[in-house]
């Protein structure tokens, strides 16, 4: 079954320092996309970074960079230099085959980040 | 220049109504979907429209009508509203429906509580 799992529900850090946030993944199809998005209190969904499968390099955008380990199944966000705008709930999500027609997302139950100074 | 937009943003109502949400997006995108996010804010997927056509219908009850009038815009009707429909219900699109690495952009959603 296809699933995405974020263990940690809770993640505390200080202003400046990095924070990891752990996602791993099962699917056995050879071609998915990761992607992690941020969900702040006011409710939307901001798209951060995303990795395809065959990627051989590590995505990075700005101070989010994306650690893939494919033999571990895993699509770890790291936040450098953390802000206190950054505190949310961040989600991790796969594009996967829902049909023979078309993709979805199918999502892990986050992590929220509190960022303090 | 909002990307994906939904109304309305709140939603409040007594069970038994019918309410409908809309969405636009400006994107020039050629795929669409509705996604609900619980109480436990666990996200999953119910619809998708590739160019107007029906492409993933998840188990969602069929109380639940989405309707795409063109490629812009995705509207979801849901009848006889209960309980456990309260929810935030997002739009998103993504350009193409097949690429695994294609983003999908949500907007803002709307948060239905039903009485």
């Amino acid at each position: 079954a296809q699933k995405i799992t974020q263990t940690q529900p809770g993640m505390f850090v200080q202003e400046k320092e990095a924070v990891t946030l752990d996602c791993t993944y099962d699917t056995s199809d050879p071609s998915y996309g990761l992607f992690w998005y941020k969900q702040p209190s006011s409710g939307e969904m901001i798209f951060l970074i995303y990795q395809g499968s065959y990627d051989q390099q590590n995505a990075t955008e700005g101070r989010y960079s994306l650690n893939f380990q494919k033999a571990r199944k895993s699509a770890n966000l790291v936040i450098s230099a953390s802000q206190l705008g950054d505190s949310a709930m961040y989600f991790c999500a796969m594009r996967v085959l829902a049909n023979q027609a078309g993709t979805a997302l199918i999502f892990g139950k986050g992590t929220t980040l509190s960022v303090s100074s | 220049d909002t990307a994906v937009s939904q109304t309305p943003k709140y939603l409040v109502t007594q069970m038994g109504n019918d309410k409908s949400i809309k969405c636009e997006q400006n994107l020039g995108h050629d795929t669409m979907y509705w996604y609900k996010q619980d109480s436990k804010k666990f996200l999953k997927i119910m619809f998708s429209y590739n160019n107007k056509e029906l492409i993933i219908n998840e188990t969602v009850p069929n109380r639940f009508s989405p309707k795409s009038p063109d490629k812009a815009h995705l509207n979801l009707h849901i009848n006889s509203l209960e309980l456990g429909d309260s929810a935030v219900y997002f739009c998103a699109s993504s350009q193409v429906t097949g690429a695994f690495t294609d983003t999908q952009y949500f907007g803002p959603g709307t948060r239905l509580t039903v009485l």
